[in-house]
């Protein structure tokens, strides 16, 4: 059964170093996603991506995120200078399609620790 | 704005005996729902959906849950528990108008199944 992977598992960073977390959505899926989770808390949403462009984004989303699909199978996300209050689980996710109908599947997540 | 309220942080059932996860959603729109499962080290996995047909949902591995309007509620529910339920479930909200098809997330419900 195909599946979301995501690299690395865990990644520790110093505050301010950038990171850039990579993930391998099901192939034929046209729109992908990240969200987060900080120990303790919920899920968020961060992005969603359609056709090489940003659909959706949240507050949490500023600046020092972006996300890239650099050669039609990984999706990333970089966060340019870390911050301590960026250490979380980063899920990635894909769709075939738009909409409630279409299941977003998640990958197992990287766990991001900023030192 | 919607939001995604799960009731109880951790549940506890003996293997064999009746499981119910409780949600309870807030939309401006008609919601989809969803039930996302968490087993330890894997990705978040639908276990079921609702998008405004049949209000009484069923999923894999025998779980059902049924949107009650009036309620504002999207519990889960199944009938006997088995070992191999034990997990973190999450219920989900999505608004169909969205067009980033953002998921807004309850904080999460472990489930623990004794033997």
């Amino acid at each position: 059964e195909p599946e979301v992977t995501q690299t690395p598992s865990h990644q520790v960073t110093q505050m301010g170093q950038e990171v850039i977390l990579r993930c391998v959505p099901i192939s034929n899926h046209l729109y992908f996603y990240w969200y987060r989770q900080i120990l303790g808390q919920k899920v968020e949403f961060l992005v969603s991506f359609y056709n090489n462009e940003i659909s959706e984004k949240s507050e949490i989303f500023d600046d020092q995120f972006s996300v890239e699909r650099p050669d039609g199978s990984n999706f990333t996300l970089k966060i340019r200078s870390t911050k301590l209050e960026d250490s979380a689980m980063y899920f990635c996710a894909s769709g075939a399609g738009q909409g409630a109908r279409y299941e977003q599947y998640f990958g197992p997540g990287t766990r991001l620790t900023v030192t | 704005a919607q939001s995604v309220t799960q009731l109880d942080s951790h549940v506890s059932v003996s293997e064999g005996t009746p499981v119910l996860l409780r949600c309870n959603y807030s939309s401006s729109y008609s919601p989809s729902l969803f039930w996302y499962v968490q087993h330890p080290n894997k990705g978040l996995q639908l276990l079921l959906k609702y998008t405004s047909a049949a209000t009484l949902v069923k999923g894999i591995n025998g779980f059902e849950a049924e949107f009650k309007k009036s309620e504002t509620s999207f519990h889960l529910t199944k009938p006997s528990a088995h070992m191999s339920d034990a997990a973190e479930y999450f219920c989900v909200v999505s608004d169909p108008t969205n067009a980033g098809n953002m998921l807004t997330f309850g904080g999460g419900t472990r489930l623990m199944v004794k033997p």
